[in-house]
């Protein structure tokens, strides 16, 4: 069965760079979530978005933004990147609100 | 929002043995209660749910029981094995409004089976 897909799986940049996580949910999947788990962490909901609308917003920093595309895959913008940013970015997906959600394998983000 | 505990961090246990991990959650109106297992560096997979609608479920070693008026729900996996090993994360769910959707994931429970 089709997986949520994540590119690039692994990407390391310099402070104050910027970077783009891109994420392919799996088909016919209309909602796509975003999180972020540091070292250790538990995974912490950063923005949902829902027929290519934002439907949901957490503890995303406002040098972080996203979207989603018509063809519903998502893309988290990351600026000004910070040491702090280091972490592991998973994305998921679901039919809808009341339904599992799968996640993809993660981007592991390494800030220098 | 939501506050998720997860109780114990840690969890050692011997093969063959049972394991339980309770989540402890405050929202009443949450609706879906779903437990993941993690291994290091690999995404979150989702290994049993339950709706609030049901009081147990069950899928062969591995069992949650969920008791809403007291608002926790258990993960129980019996007959444990080597490979049962990794971090279980509850995430309930809620169901108010900007927040559907929207896992609130506890702090997560480290298990080791020993051989």
């Amino acid at each position: 069965a089709a997986g949520v897909i994540q590119s690039p799986r692994h990407l390391i940049k310099e402070k104050r760079e910027t970077a783009t996580l891109k994420c392919y949910p799996i088909p016919r999947h209309d909602t796509v979530y975003w999180y972020q788990q540091g070292p250790g962490q538990d995974p912490q909901f950063l923005i949902s978005f829902y027929e290519k609308m934002q439907s949901d917003k957490g503890s995303i920093p406002d040098r972080f933004s996203a979207q989603q595309f018509s063809d519903y895959h998502s893309e988290l913008n990351m600026s000004s990147l910070e040491l702090g940013d280091s972490a592991l970015y998973f994305c998921a997906s679901s039919s809808n609100f009341n339904s599992p959600l799968h996640f993809g394998n993660g981007t592991r983000l390494t800030v220098t | 929002g939501e506050n998720v505990e997860q109780h114990p961090s840690t969890l050692s246990v011997q093969e063959g043995d049972s394991a339980v991990i309770k989540c402890t959650y405050s929202d009443s109106a949450s609706n879906y209660f779903p437990w993941y297992k993690q291994e290091l560096g690999k995404r979150p997979q989702l290994i049993i749910d339950i709706r609030s609608n049901v009081g147990e479920k069950k899928d062969q070693r591995i069992a949650v029981t969920l008791n809403k008026t007291a608002k926790h729900f258990s993960l129980h996996i019996t007959e444990t094995q080597p490979e049962d090993s990794a971090v279980y994360f509850c995430a309930p769910r809620g169901d108010r409004g900007s927040t559907l959707g929207r896992l609130y994931f506890g702090r997560g429970t480290q298990l080791t089976v020993w051989p």
